[in-house]
């Protein structure tokens, strides 16, 4: 079965900190994995996502993230931080086995300081 | 395009009542997902449609909530009698049937109190 841990439910950082947003994943297959950002009010907007091609993902609004395969992890990076940035961020891994459902972590909050 | 539409965006009803959520995909989307977020928890998935089949229902909590998707196009989730755990955002999402399945499109969600 396939599992996703985001490590911190709550983050905050200074503008212009770097941002590090955790994810772990269990999963017996190669997984997808995907970052989705919710704005305030708004659905769920794809950041990055990878597929099996290169570890370091880029994806919109100068985030990042690498997948690791020997610590089952698919962290999300930004080196500077934005006020913009402020939202809640879900890490989720797509079941490979035909249905192509997600399995969402709990989502992080991340709070950007003046 | 547009992008994957819900309605209502706000639901507020009473203990047995009925509610019915709709969901329109982005057009030529087989691919149909609602998802559900209860306070404080993660998003769970509920079911996936391709096209008007469901093709996978494991997620749905209840006989008390039912999924169709007439014609393959705009999907209905209706829950009845309302029981107040049913409180939550409810997602649809919708992605293509081949070139990038995997990439889901959400939909702004459907607040739903049940009081």
């Amino acid at each position: 079965a396939q599992s996703v841990t985001q490590l911190g439910s709550h983050v905050s950082v200074s503008e212009g900190a770097l941002v590090l947003l955790r994810c772990n994943y269990s999963s017996s297959v190669p997984p997808y994995l995907f970052w989705y950002v919710q704005y305030p009010n708004q659905g769920l907007q794809l950041l990055l996502k990878y597929t099996s091609a290169a570890t370091l993902v880029k994806g919109i609004n100068g985030f990042e993230a690498e997948f690791k395969k020997s610590e089952t992890s698919f962290h999300l990076t930004k080196p500077s931080a934005h006020m913009s940035d402020a939202a809640e961020y879900f890490c989720a891994v797509s079941v490979t086995s035909g249905t192509y459902k997600y399995i969402f972590g709990t989502g992080t909050r991340l709070k950007v300081l003046a | 395009e547009a992008g994957v539409t819900q309605f209502p965006s706000h639901s507020v009803i009473e203990k047995g009542q009925t509610v019915t959520l709709r969901c329109d995909p982005i057009s030529g989307h087989d691919n149909l997902y609602w998802y559900r977020r209860v306070m404080g928890k993660e998003i769970k998935f509920l079911l996936h449609f391709v096209k008007e089949s469901k093709q996978d229902e494991s997620g749905m909590p209840n006989n008390r909530f039912l999924a169709e998707r007439t014609g393959g196009t705009y999907s209905t989730l209706k829950v009845q009698p309302a029981e107040l755990e049913d409180s939550g955002v409810y997602f649809c999402a919708s992605s293509q049937r081949s070139g990038d399945p995997y990439e889901q499109y959400f939909g702004p969600g459907t607040r739903l109190t049940v009081t």
